[in-house]
């Protein structure tokens, strides 16, 4: 049974550009959220996607932004890279919208210079 | 509005010796508690949770939590700690399942 999986591993971009990341969640999940983690703090929440919409969103500029497919799978997209969107970027899976355990993919390293 | 303060940045600890790693949260409504560890280069793992009935939450790995609603804490243990614990320890707080709020991490390093 495969767990979140995540894509790219890593990632360099230049300050402006675009940037897509990817995520399959769980086996069985449908619910996807997305986290930012800088370096030496703690996962900050981004949004979270369910039934294709999102649902919850943290105190993120609108240059972030999200999809989620038919198969659950989800997109993270930013749009005019700063030097400060440079950290881990975290996909989490979870069942429905409730307490379900959140399972976290390994991340994409994002560097933006 | 929720926050998670972890009180401790680095915890050093002799190994088979007990650990205790610190957490305060702050909100105005009911919240449920988490305890993830992240290990180099990977993500988060679930250690425990604690969603309602008994204040003392049993987790994986010999670790356990105690739920103070009084001091607003819910601090980590675990009485013997091995090489293997090493590993960063995040603290987070939800009153929805749907939005979790980390605390900013406990570097735990367990000493030979």
């Amino acid at each position: 049974d495969a767990g979140v999986t995540q894509s790219p591993t890593h990632l360099i971009k230049t300050r402006g550009q675009q940037v897509t990341l990817r995520c399959s969640p769980k086996s069985g999940h449908d619910t996807v959220s997305w986290y930012q983690q800088a370096l030496g703090q703690g996962p900050q929440f981004i949004f979270q996607y369910y039934e294709e919409e999102e649902r919850q969103r943290g105190n993120f500029p609108d240059r972030f932004s999200g999809h989620q497919f038919p198969n659950y799978s989800s997109e993270l997209n930013v749009n005019a890279l700063l030097l400060g969107d440079s950290a881990l970027y975290l996909c989490a899976s979870s069942l429905g919208l409730g307490l379900d355990t959140q399972y976290f993919g390994p991340g994409t390293r994002l560097t933006v210079l | 509005a929720q926050s998670v303060t972890q009180l401790d940045s680095q915890v050093p600890v002799f190994e088979e010796a007990p650990v205790e790693l610190r957490c305060n949260y702050s909100s105005s409504v009911s919240v449920y508690l988490f305890w993830y560890v992240q290990y180099p280069n990977q993500g988060l793992q679930l250690l425990l949770k604690y969603l309602s009935g008994s204040t003392l939450v049993k987790g994986i790995n010999g670790f356990e939590a105690e739920f103070n609603k009084s001091q607003t804490s819910f601090h980590l243990r675990k009485p013997s700690v091995h090489i293997s614990d090493t590993a960063e320890y995040f603290c987070a707080v939800s009153n929805t399942g749907n939005q979790f709020y980390f605390g900013t991490g406990t570097s735990l390093t367990v000493i030979p």
